[in-house]
């Protein structure tokens, strides 16, 4: 099956730094990749869709410059929280989707506390 | 009405018990159809994928999927202890995936 990684697994940061996540598609290419939020006991939030070689498509109410999205290549994209705030504390899931599948490939995640 | 709803549950079943799972939709263009487990603090897992109506099954899971009254359906036989998880239906047309919230299962030993 299809792998995906991410990397940290966790990470524990100050207030007012920045914080970089990657996902790799260990196995594929992945010409689409998918960052999500979620927060205990509830679903995925789709936080933004990238393509590689162009930039992300944020979802409503997503600060496209406080969560910086980069898809460089067909086997990785990184998430960067900017001027990372406690309320920004949350488990942060990235998938991978290759050209002509349908389905998404979930990383492990990453879980981010910001204090 | 949510794209997707899904009973959140919780659902508490004896080992060995048989399981359904359920998500309803009101977006006829669905076509792709998911089921993905989640456990504690994990990534979710791909568990069953189907394409259009009709039945898949996987070992224990088998998975239905009824377009005409826009349901699915995932059914897990003799359930066991380690398949105590979240699972999250999910399903696409051509637009990305809209998940369910969600049902948190506990199988007792």
């Amino acid at each position: 099956g299809a792998v995906v990684s991410q990397h940290p697994s966790r990470v524990i940061c100050k207030s007012g730094t920045s914080v970089k996540i990657e996902c790799r598609s260990l196995d594929f290419q992945a010409t689409t990749m998918f960052w999500y939020r979620q927060f205990p006991k509830q679903s995925l939030m789709l936080m933004a869709t990238s393509n590689e070689g162009s930039k992300a498509t944020y979802e409503q109410g997503v600060e496209k410059d406080k969560f910086l999205i980069n898809h460089a290549s067909l086997t990785l994209s990184t998430l960067t929280v900017t001027s990372a705030h406690p309320e920004d504390s949350s488990f942060y899931i990235c998938s991978a989707q290759g050209s002509g599948r349908e389905t998404q490939y979930f990383g492990p995640g990453t879980r981010l506390l910001v204090l | 009405q949510k794209e997707v709803e899904q009973d959140p549950g919780p659902l508490s079943v004896p080992e060995g018990a048989i399981v359904s799972l359920n998500c309803t939709y009101s977006n006829s263009a669905f076509q792709y159809f998911m089921w993905y487990r989640q456990y504690s603090r994990k990534g979710p897992e791909l568990l069953m994928y189907t394409y259009s109506s009709g039945n898949k099954e996987d070992g224990r899971f088998t998975a239905q999927v009824d377009k005409s009254s826009k349901y699915i359906s995932l059914f897990i036989r003799d359930s066991q202890p380690s398949d105590s998880a979240t699972y999250l239906c999910a399903m696409s047309g051509d637009t990305p995936l809209v998940f369910g919230k969600g049902t948190r299962l506990s199988v007792i030993a």
